[in-house]
């Protein structure tokens, strides 16, 4: 997780959208991962990118990747109170056989 | 028709015990994991198996020994638990396979909370 850095917590507001960033160090994965964890819940896969991509988009899901910058976001349109959950970002480590995650952001979504 | 299972969900022990986590995958997957959740959330890679054989084993401690009956199943045995194993271990699978081709989006089990008393 020391290679894969998110903003611990954000708040938002029902029907506004939630952008939640990432940065990551090994330029050679070659995918890039969105989890999400609901309150005593394993992980969902929500989306990944392939790392030739720039942009992907899945409904309320749009992922942006930065190679350059090794940045990676998520960004949730219309966000509703049941998308409150705990959002990992995760990129495939060197020996191809396990994922670095970060340490997740917390995504508050209010009323 | 869940993809991928581990029992207990939750186990309560107290320190010195041993005990095993067992994961199951009906995804004809070739590859299994093993992650540790910290109470900080933080995610961590312990083991890997592609076709019952190890592939990664991340400095974890001797006692922990996985197991792997066939492709289908990774087994976690704990042995003389301590206070810090207290975490939810998390099983997971995906179709990389062992030349590391194809894709490694991972499914996981929905966890397995362990408290060490």
């Amino acid at each position: 997780g020391e290679d894969v850095e998110q903003s611990l917590f954000l708040s938002v507001r029902e029907g506004d959208s939630s952008v939640i960033n990432c940065t990551y160090t090994d330029s050679s994965s070659t995918y890039l991962y969105w989890y999400k964890q609901e309150p005593g819940a394993g992980l969902q896969l929500l989306t990944y990118i392939f790392s030739n991509m720039d942009m992907k988009q899945d409904q309320r899901l749009t992922v942006l990747l930065n190679k350059k910058d090794k940045h990676l976001s998520l960004r949730i349109a219309d966000t509703q109170t049941g998308d409150s959950a705990i959002y990992f970002c995760a990129e495939d480590s060197n020996s191809g056989y396990a994922l670095n995650f970060g340490k997740g952001t917390s995504l508050l979504v209010t009323p | 028709d869940t993809a991928v299972s581990q029992t207990p969900k939750y186990l309560v022990t107290q320190m010195g015990n041993d005990k095993s986590i067992k994961c199951e995958q009906n995804l004809g997957h070739d590859t299994m994991y093993w992650y540790k959740q910290d109470s900080k959330k933080f995610l961590k890679i312990m083991f890997s198996y592609n076709n019952k054989e190890l592939i990664i084993n991340e400095t974890v401690p001797n006692r922990f020994s996985p197991k792997s009956p066939d492709k289908a199943h990774l087994n976690l045995h704990i042995n003389s638990l301590e206070l810090g194993d207290s975490a939810v271990y998390f099983c997971a699978s995906s179709r990389l396979d062992s030349g590391g081709q194809g894709t490694d989006t991972q499914y996981f089990g929905p966890g397995t909370r362990l408290t060490v008393l």
